[in-house]
């Protein structure tokens, strides 16, 4: 079964710095997709980045990047630039690339804190 | 594009009666429909897996007697509780997705369960 470790329950970072979230994986399977999903207080989720494994290069959305490291099976969020609005839980989540399996495996979160 | 609404937003229930709770997508088919439980301040959890005209796939450890998944037509899918009690109380999230591979999971709104 694939595991999916957030180890930073809490962070925070000045307004307009940048700051860095860690995520590690565990599985077994070569093709997958990893996800970074933002859950603010109102509670939905809104996805922020994915990655398909068999991509070398990390993707980047606007203020919003990866350090996907494959071997290491790790995946970090990068977060630029930070605004208030990027206060809230951030989830790691791991889905295998198989039809039929989509099911989200979630991190247990970091939650992520803006100082003015 | 691709909207999910759940419904209710929040329900009160007494202890031993069901609460159905509803998932939607407004603006595309979803041929597979998730059910999450969310307790305070921790992750996601999977509870079942559900494919339109069929049986939802339950995840180890959740009572399919007790949290009856119907996914009736391509745009609708039914959380019910049966005879709800304290335990029970939690955020639950579905999450819908198309029909192709790499179509990914929309999430709802949450609906947020309080058994008194």
């Amino acid at each position: 079964a694939q595991t999916v470790t957030q180890s930073q329950p809490e962070m925070s970072v000045q307004e307009a710095e940048t700051v860095t979230l860690s995520c590690t994986y565990d599985t077994s399977e070569s093709d997958y997709y990893l996800f970074w999903y933002k859950q603010p207080p109102s509670r939905q989720m809104i996805l922020v980045i994915r990655q398909e494994a068999y991509k070398q290069q990390n993707a980047t959305e606007n203020r919003f990047s990866v350090n996907f490291q494959k071997a290491a099976k790790s995946f970090s969020l990068k977060i630029s630039d930070s605004q208030l609005g990027d206060a809230a839980m951030y989830f790691c989540a791991y889905r295998s690339a198989g039809f039929g399996n989509e099911k989200l495996t979630f991190g247990t979160g970091t939650r992520l804190t803006i100082i003015p | 594009g691709a909207v999910v609404s759940q419904h209710p937003s929040w329900v009160i229930c007494k202890s031993g009666t069901s609460v159905k709770i509803e998932c939607r997508s407004l603006d595309f088919q979803a041929t597979t429909m998730f059910w999450y439980r969310q307790f305070p301040k921790q992750s996601l959890m999977l509870m079942a897996t559900s494919n339109e005209g069929s049986k939802a796939t339950y995840e180890q450890g959740v009572e399919k007697d007790k949290f009856l998944i119907n996914h009736a037509s391509l745009t609708l899918s039914t959380l019910t509780v049966t005879s709800a009690h304290p335990e029970d109380s939690s955020f639950y999230i579905c999450s819908a997705r198309g029909s192709r591979r790499n179509n990914e999971q929309f999430f709802g709104p949450g609906t947020r369960l309080t058994v008194l």
